[in-house]
């Protein structure tokens, strides 16, 4: 059974700051990765998605490594804003029951001090 | 290009009560999921749909629970009855996934928040 972990569950930073979120799974047989972001009492915004052939993605100040064999992504925030402040999930798309699903880790929760 | 959207975004019910929600998702996308939230924890797959047919239900307690995707466009999920541990966010996601050879992005609604009383 594939599982997620993310560490740390909560963190907080003075703005400006860069700053690194942990993912790692158990099962490296995935199709891909995708980081998502949720803000209070929203839905789930995608932010990368990481095929399970590619090493890293790019977007703005954010920079996502994959490394499938050893189960770990890692997200990069550089130059953080308090914008940024919200929850962090991964999600591995892998095979399941009949199907590819995705699961994911409970999420870290990022505060960005001003 | 306009979201997954989503409806009611709040329901409060008593337990032993029917709820329904309705999701419809980005207009050309072929899968639509439904994921149970619950507070402080990651999503869980409940159902997923590959058009009008279901793919994976492995994870909805079908006892209570049921969705259905009609003409392969909206869906709806039901709960019934509702006991106090479906107190959660649901969401609706949908990506293109037209095959299996290719796995493209989830969108996610805005979700439905459910308090069962």
């Amino acid at each position: 059974k594939q599982e997620v972990t993310q560490i740390p569950a909560a963190l907080s930073v003075p703005e400006g700051e860069n700053l690194v979120l942990n993912c790692s799974f158990t099962d490296s047989a995935i199709y891909n990765l995708q980081w998502f972001r949720q803000d209070p009492g929203k839905g789930l915004t995608s932010l990368l998605l990481i095929q399970s052939s590619q090493r890293e993605q790019t977007s703005g100040r954010l920079n996502a490594s994959l490394d499938k064999s050893s189960g770990r992504s890692t997200l990069y925030i550089a130059a953080s804003q308090p914008g940024d402040s919200a929850t962090y999930l991964c999600a591995v798309r892998h095979s399941g029951a009949g199907s590819y699903q995705l699961t994911f880790g409970k999420g870290t929760k990022l505060s960005v001090i001003p | 290009e306009a979201g997954v959207a989503q409806s009611p975004r709040y329901k409060i019910i008593e337990k032993r009560q029917s709820v329904a929600f309705w999701c419809n998702p980005i207009s050309g996308h072929a899968t639509l999921y439904w994921y149970q939230q619950i507070l402080g924890q990651g999503p869980k797959l409940l159902i997923q749909f590959q058009n009008n047919g279901v793919v994976d239900d492995s994870q909805l307690p079908k006892d209570r629970f049921s969705a259905e995707r009609l003409k392969g466009v909206d869906s709806t999920l039901k709960i019934q009855p509702a006991k106090l541990e479906d107190s959660a966010v649901y969401l609706c996601a949908s990506s293109l996934d037209l095959d299996r050879q290719v796995y493209y992005e989830q969108y996610f609604g805005p979700g439905t928040r459910l308090t069962v009383t």
